[in-house]
């Protein structure tokens, strides 16, 4: 199971861009990377999947470089309501997957 | 969102209690899961289903007990539980594919368990 490392925390402020990123070394052939968010007392909720390159959606970014071994999860202009733990996984089947202990990002009026 | 459904949301047991907590999915996913969240901690995987049968079990003690009668529905009994195991209970589901992107999970909304 491939193994991933993100940033404890982090501030922003309402309006900013925020760049989350996650590393994960040992990344396999056929695992894809995956982002959920999660709010206090409710369960993850998928944001975005990539394989490589960049992939963008109603709600984020994420952008992967050649080597695949970390992915940065871009969220344009935030708001109060996207505090929230994000949460950076890697693997080919959802249960193969682990949840880490996440990015807690705080965005500040 | 009411893909995947838990029933109760919120749960006070006795340590000589037996209660069961139920997660029923309507998203026609193949794959079922629980979850255990503590206070402060990462999410823990505590069962997989795939296909209905168990394929994971990760050293989760037997006072623990699945079951999954259909690829629909996903049951934890509970019985002499400890006050350490008071947490958030997540189910989760996915549907497992082959092809050009992975499966992802669709969450619950928990049970809130607390052992007296």
């Amino acid at each position: 199971l491939a193994k991933t490392t993100q940033p404890i925390s982090m501030d922003s402020y309402e309006g900013q861009e925020v760049n989350i990123t996650c590393s994960h070394n040992n990344i396999a052939t056929n695992d894809y990377i995956t982002w959920y968010q999660q709010f206090p007392s409710q369960g993850p909720r998928f944001i975005i999947q990539g394989y490589k390159t960049k992939v963008t959606n109603e709600v984020a970014s994420l952008f992967i470089p050649a080597d695949r071994k970390s992915s940065t999860l871009s969220l344009p202009r935030v708001s109060l309501s996207d505090t929230a733990v994000y949460y950076c996984l890697v693997g080919d089947r959802s249960y193969d997957m682990r949840f880490g202990a996440g990015t807690r990002l705080t965005v500040k009026p | 969102e009411t893909g995947v459904t838990q029933t109760p949301r919120h749960l006070v047991m006795g340590m000589t209690n037996k209660k069961s907590l139920k997660c029923e999915q309507h998203l026609g996913h193949n794959a079922m899961y629980w979850y255990k969240q503590s206070a402060k901690k990462p999410l823990e995987l505590m069962f997989v289903y795939n296909f209905k049968e168990q394929t994971e079990n990760n050293s989760v003690p037997s006072r623990f007990s699945p079951e999954c009668p259909n690829s629909s529905h996903l049951f934890l009994h509970l019985h002499t539980l400890q006050p350490e195991d008071s947490a958030l209970y997540l189910c989760a589901s996915s549907q497992t594919r082959e092809g050009d992107s992975t499966d992802t999970q669709y969450f619950g909304p928990g049970t809130r368990l607390t052992v007296l």
